[in-house]
């Protein structure tokens, strides 16, 4: 799997948006882009993935850029419970396990 | 979404003694589940992949006598941490792989050997 390049950390302004980007530029045709966060003493928790296309859902929206090089994950409207340590992960969908890097601590402040 | 489940969410052992945690996909079939470990203030690091029906693949410098991995259904896998000692305390957690390819995880497991 590719290796990816996060900030250790971050902070927000509450209700503002949180964008968190990622650098992958070892990524390959095949790989995908995946984001999941880790709020403390919890298990990861899926937030989004994608391919080469930007993606949005109900949590986040993904920006991929033209070669693939990059991502920047997009938490609209962040709120204090969105503080967590977020992951970028690169990997070939259909290799099942997920290896971690340090991910970035995401703060949201009041 | 597909659900993890783990249980206990937390364990207090002697050390010496062994300790089962279990990894239940609760609304999926999973031939696959995968075991992290992760200290405080760290990244989740891979222990081992548990295969339904076969054995388990360990990550290099994971002991396999001492973390064993029982994958005996679709739907549930177990790790053993054996003989445990202060060392081994840690949060051990565990992840199912769903239709679409992205791993959904439990809630983990914290283990302190006193």
């Amino acid at each position: 799997d590719a290796k990816t390049t996060q900030p250790t950390s971050m902070d927000c302004a509450e209700g503002r948006a949180a964008n968190l980007p990622c650098n992958h530029s070892t990524i390959s045709g095949n790989e995908y882009v995946y984001w999941y966060r880790q709020i403390h003493s919890q298990g990861p928790q899926y937030i989004i993935h994608g391919l080469k296309n930007n993606e949005t859902n109900e949590m986040a929206s993904l920006i991929i850029t033209e070669d693939r090089k990059s991502s920047t994950l997009i938490l609209p409207h962040a709120t204090l419970r969105d503080t967590a340590v977020y992951y970028c992960i690169v990997r070939v969908a259909t290799i099942r396990d997920m290896r971690f890097g340090a991910g970035t601590r995401l703060t949201v402040k009041p | 979404g597909a659900v993890v489940s783990q249980h206990p969410s937390w364990v207090i052992c002697k050390s010496g003694t062994s300790v089962k945690i279990e990894c239940r996909s609760l609304d999926f079939q999973a031939t696959t589940m995968f075991w992290y470990r992760q200290f405080p203030k760290q990244s989740l690091m891979l222990m081992a992949t548990s295969n339904e029906g076969s054995k388990a693949t360990y990550e290099q410098g994971v002991e396999k006598d001492k973390f064993l991995i029982n994958h005996a259904s679709l739907t549930l896998s177990t790790l053993t941490v054996t003989s445990a000692h202060p060392e081994d305390s840690s949060f051990y957690i565990c992840s199912a792989s769903g239709q679409t390819g992205e791993l959904f995880f439990g809630e983990g497991s914290r283990l302190t050997v006193l």
